[in-house]
């Protein structure tokens, strides 16, 4: 079936490197990926968005970057801080799926003194 | 000014006892949904409701039953639990107008069924 994944379920950098957390999807009929910050305890707060007529999109300290031809979905923090620390999961949305977001498994982020 | 909210954070209760969970946004969306996330982290929908309307329901037993009073307000309503049903429940909200409309989460229930 098509599911959205990611290639590692924990990731651990140091305290200023950069983040690069993937995710894998296989729905080519998606249309628009979140990316999603889950700390302990709490439920997923938005971070960034990008729509599939996009390859890329930048905030604050993050960007996200979108390759359809084998899509992949990346998610680079800059700077990482000791608050980057949580579980991140990217969803995705299919065409006409009334709103329905499908979310991947989770990456892991953990950042080092 | 918390943007959705879930009543109880905690809730621990007997297998077979019937329990409900609320939710209510703020944000004036026309959207609601309710996830269940397992022990391991995963994330999956089970209902979604756009203007009271039910409009996602996914293959979940019928002992879970949601209610929306109004658009701000989402209740999950679960009958005879089971120990299956230990989880986290999250409640969030969304806006159907607009193409780039992110869902915004509550900060879960944790159910636990003893």
């Amino acid at each position: 079936g098509e599911s959205v994944g990611l290639h590692l379920p924990t990731l651990s950098v140091q305290e200023g490197d950069n983040s690069i957390i993937n995710c894998a999807y296989s729905n080519s009929a998606s249309d628009y990926f979140i990316w999603y910050k889950q700390e302990s305890g709490k439920g997923p707060q938005f971070i960034i968005d990008i729509r599939s007529n996009m390859d890329k999109r930048q905030g604050q300290r993050v960007t996200v970057l979108l390759n359809k031809t084998v899509k992949h979905l990346s998610l680079q923090i800059a700077a990482t801080q000791p608050g980057d620390s949580a579980v991140y999961f990217c969803a995705e949305r299919m065409t006409g799926s009334a709103r329905q977001l499908t979310f991947g498994s989770g990456t892991q982020l953990t950042v080092l003194p | 000014d918390t943007a959705v909210s879930q009543t109880p954070k905690y809730l621990v209760t007997q297998m077979g006892n019937d329990k409900s969970i609320k939710c209510e946004q703020n944000l004036g969306h026309d959207t609601m949904y309710w996830y269940k996330q397992d022990s391991k982290k995963f994330l999956k929908i089970m209902f979604s409701y756009n203007n009271k309307e039910l409009i996602i329901n996914e293959t979940v037993p019928n002992r879970f039953s949601p209610k929306s009073p109004d658009k701000a307000h989402l209740n999950l309503h679960i009958n005879s639990l089971e120990l299956g049903d230990s989880a986290v429940y999250f409640c969030a909200s969304s806006q159907s107008r607009g193409s780039n409309q992110p869902q915004h989460f509550g900060d879960g229930t944790r159910l636990s069924i003893l």
